[in-house]
């Protein structure tokens, strides 16, 4: 298995310019979810999914879209980027929800110029 | 404990010594903690967990003490080696309606001195 992979692992974009972060997991999880960290700030979490065809938004889900339309991917594409989206962003899944151990892919380090 | 600002609070121990890693947790209504360990450029890794009708799970060197009346998580990480040395988070499982998401604290820096 090859876990949760994130593509591409670092990312520059200007002002303004819109781009996909793309997740997959093998594990056949139903709950995927997208975090951003920030210097000395822990994770927070932009969006979920419970499951193929359902997200719901999370602590900061402003700037963000998600769509699930396979169990495997879990997109995050930002519409318009700005510089306060510069962040390390993680995709994790797990079986079912936040009561069960989420496992975390490598990260897409992000730079909004 | 819970750090604010951008600094996070850092814990320096010696290398073979125990380290005792402290969370507070804010929603009484959680049932499910996890601890996750981020060595730098990593994504977060599993370390162990413990649901709240526990109150001590041990693993390998690792045990992990909930104490629900206070609302405290400890991580106890025995004879702690260099390659302890990480930012380490808690996180609680929330409610929130019909689903639950976890909710992480904002980290402590082991630093393990040789």
């Amino acid at each position: 298995n090859a876990g949760v992979t994130q593509t591409p692992k670092f990312q520059v974009l200007k002002t303004g310019q819109s781009m996909t972060l793309q997740c997959a997991q093998d594990m056949n999880h139903e709950y995927m979810s997208w975090y951003r960290q920030d210097p000395g700030m822990g994770l927070r979490l932009i969006h979920y999914s419970v499951g193929a065809g359902i997200t719901d938004q999370g602590e900061v889900p402003n700037g963000y879209n998600v769509s699930r339309s396979t169990t495997e991917d879990f997109p995050l594409r930002l519409l318009s980027a700005a510089p306060s989206q510069t962040s390390v962003y993680f995709c994790a899944s797990s079986l079912q929800g936040g009561s069960y151990e989420q496992y975390f892919g490598p990260g897409t380090r992000l730079t909004v110029t | 404990g819970e750090s604010v600002g951008l600094h996070l609070p850092t814990l320096s121990v010696q290398e073979g010594d125990n380290s005792i890693i402290n969370c507070a947790y804010s929603n009484s209504a959680s049932d499910y903690f996890i601890w996750y360990k981020q060595e730098s450029g990593k994504g977060p890794q599993f370390i162990i967990d413990i649901r709240s009708n526990m109150d001590k799970r041990q693993g390998q060197r690792v045990t992990v003490l909930l104490n629900k009346t206070v609302k405290h998580l400890s991580l106890q990480i025995a004879a702690t080696q260099p390659g302890d040395s990480a930012v380490y988070f808690c996180a609680e499982n929330r409610y929130t309606g019909a689903n639950s998401k976890l909710t992480f604290g904002k980290g402590i820096t082991l630093s393990v001195r040789p």
